[in-house]
């Protein structure tokens, strides 16, 4: 049971446009979700994330929104950039400090120069 | 230099072959954790340890052990390599900051079983 969904495997946007990454929970107790960007080869890297207290952080370019009655959260980039074009995940988990993180999937964004 | 490392990187080995997969840090954390990576799964926990005398299962720990040899070092073994383990495995550490944990991942060794 995939208690975190990222359902569009791919994305693709032109540079300088917006991008938007989607995720959907299905547990009500996570109340803390993070972004994470994988370029071939490496690890993930940390991006942005926001606790439930907030329904918005943004940092730079990258903004992520969270809705909880519809349990989902997106992350906006703008302007997408060509170096922006990696795997992102998303991961839900509790401010508890319990160690699990749920991870999504992963979207595949290709941001087209 | 990399704060978390992995080695090998890669590695080919046979069925019912023991291997080690070895991980480091110098970010100073207490929390390590090992996960690994399929394609259409996602990152999914292995086995996590809060300190050097922790260690605790995660959602996938059958057919593998771990060891926390020092603060710095976690390491994954499996015991008897079967196919179906055949991934991309990551480490990763962590840190409290405010209250919010962030964790940080190593580059990954990607582990092929014949």
């Amino acid at each position: 049971d995939q208690q975190v969904k990222q359902n569009s495997p791919s994305l693709s946007v032109q540079e300088g446009r917006i991008s938007i990454l989607n995720c959907d929970y299905t547990n009500s107790m996570f109340d803390y979700f993070l972004w994470y960007k994988k370029y071939p080869a490496e690890g993930p890297t940390f991006l942005i994330s926001i606790s439930s207290i907030k329904d918005k952080n943004e940092d730079g370019r990258f903004t992520v929104f969270l809705n909880k009655s519809a349990k989902h959260l997106s992350l906006h980039i703008v302007p997408s950039q060509p170096g922006d074009s990696a795997v992102y995940f998303c991961a839900a988990s509790f401010l508890s400090g319990t160690y699990k993180y749920i991870f999504g999937t992963g979207t595949r964004l290709k941001v087209l120069a | 230099d990399a704060d978390v490392t992995q080695t090998p990187r890669n590695r080919i080995t046979k069925t019912g072959k023991r291997i080690m997969l070895e991980c480091s840090q110098t970010k100073g954390h207490d929390r390590m954790y090992w996960y690994r990576q399929d394609p259409g799964l996602g990152l999914r926990l292995i086995y996590y340890s809060f300190d050097v005398k922790d260690i605790n299962k995660g959602e996938i720990s059958d057919g593998y052990s771990v060891s926390r040899q020092a603060q710095a070092k976690f390491s994954l073994s499996l015991e008897s390599a079967i196919p179906n383990q055949t991934a991309l495995y990551f480490c990763a550490t962590s840190d409290l900051l405010g209250g919010l944990e962030t964790q940080y991942f190593g580059p990954g060794t990607r582990l092929l079983v014949l």
